[in-house]
């Protein structure tokens, strides 16, 4: 089956530092693939996606490309800050009868220290 | 935006209670979600449901049962709660159409079972 493998924390980071968590995506097509946070105490919230191959999906500064040849969906960020302190999910997403379920990644722990 | 409400942010109950999480979504989604939480576990799916009255075993559906008897409605139901069950669940939709599209989480709920 379809199977996300991602990046294992905790990372931790100065303010401003560059930020980069690795996922990668196993699959027997062409997935959606999404990046999603969870802040202290809330759901996760969709951060940002990308449908196909050389799609680069970016929000609030963090950006990912969803590279074909090696599926994989890193995702990036030039400055972080103290508010990224959050938790991050890659997670992908196939056609076909899925009923849209999605397949996770275990998530990465991020804390930004000033 | 797509609004996801469950209806309680966190909720206490003893060992042997049966317990009702509700969740609602405001977008005419057809696919709905049951997850829980659990530190170094990641998400993990409960069960699914891809229309109204029809559902489906996710990875961990023993112990639960769920209910969907409207569109926007989607319940889960702990028969006889027990301690194992202390977690956070989170709830989500999706749409069917349109692609592989992203899920839409609610806020979670976090239960403790007594």
């Amino acid at each position: 089956g379809d199977s996300v493998t991602q990046m294992e924390g905790p990372v931790t980071l100065s303010e401003e530092a560059f930020l980069t968590i690795n996922c990668t995506y196993t699959a027997t097509g062409y997935p959606s693939l999404f990046w999603y946070v969870q802040y202290p105490g809330e759901g996760l919230q969709l951060l940002l996606k990308a449908t196909k191959a050389d799609d680069k999906g970016s929000n609030k500064g963090f950006e990912a490309t969803y590279r074909k040849e090696t599926t994989s969906f890193h995702l990036e960020k030039g400055s972080v800050q103290v508010s990224d302190s959050a938790v991050y999910f890659c997670a992908g997403v196939s056609g076909g009868t899925s009923y849209g379920k999605l397949t996770f990644g275990q998530g990465t722990i991020l804390t930004v220290h000033p | 935006d797509v609004k996801v409400t469950q209806s309680s942010r966190y909720l206490v109950k003893r060992t042997g209670e049966k317990v009702f999480l509700e969740c609602v979504q405001d977008m005419d989604h057809e696919n709905m979600f049951w997850y829980r939480q659990d530190p170094g576990l990641g998400l993990r799916l409960i069960y699914f449901s891809y229309d109204v009255k029809m559902k489906e075993k996710g990875d961990i559906p023993e112990g639960y049962s769920v209910s969907r008897e409207k569109k926007e409605r989607f319940s889960l139901i702990l028969e006889s709660a027990s301690t194992n069950q202390t977690s956070m669940y989170l709830c989500a939709s999706s749409p069917s159409t349109g692609g592989n599209q992203p899920q839409h989480f609610g806020d979670g709920t976090r239960l403790s079972i007594l």
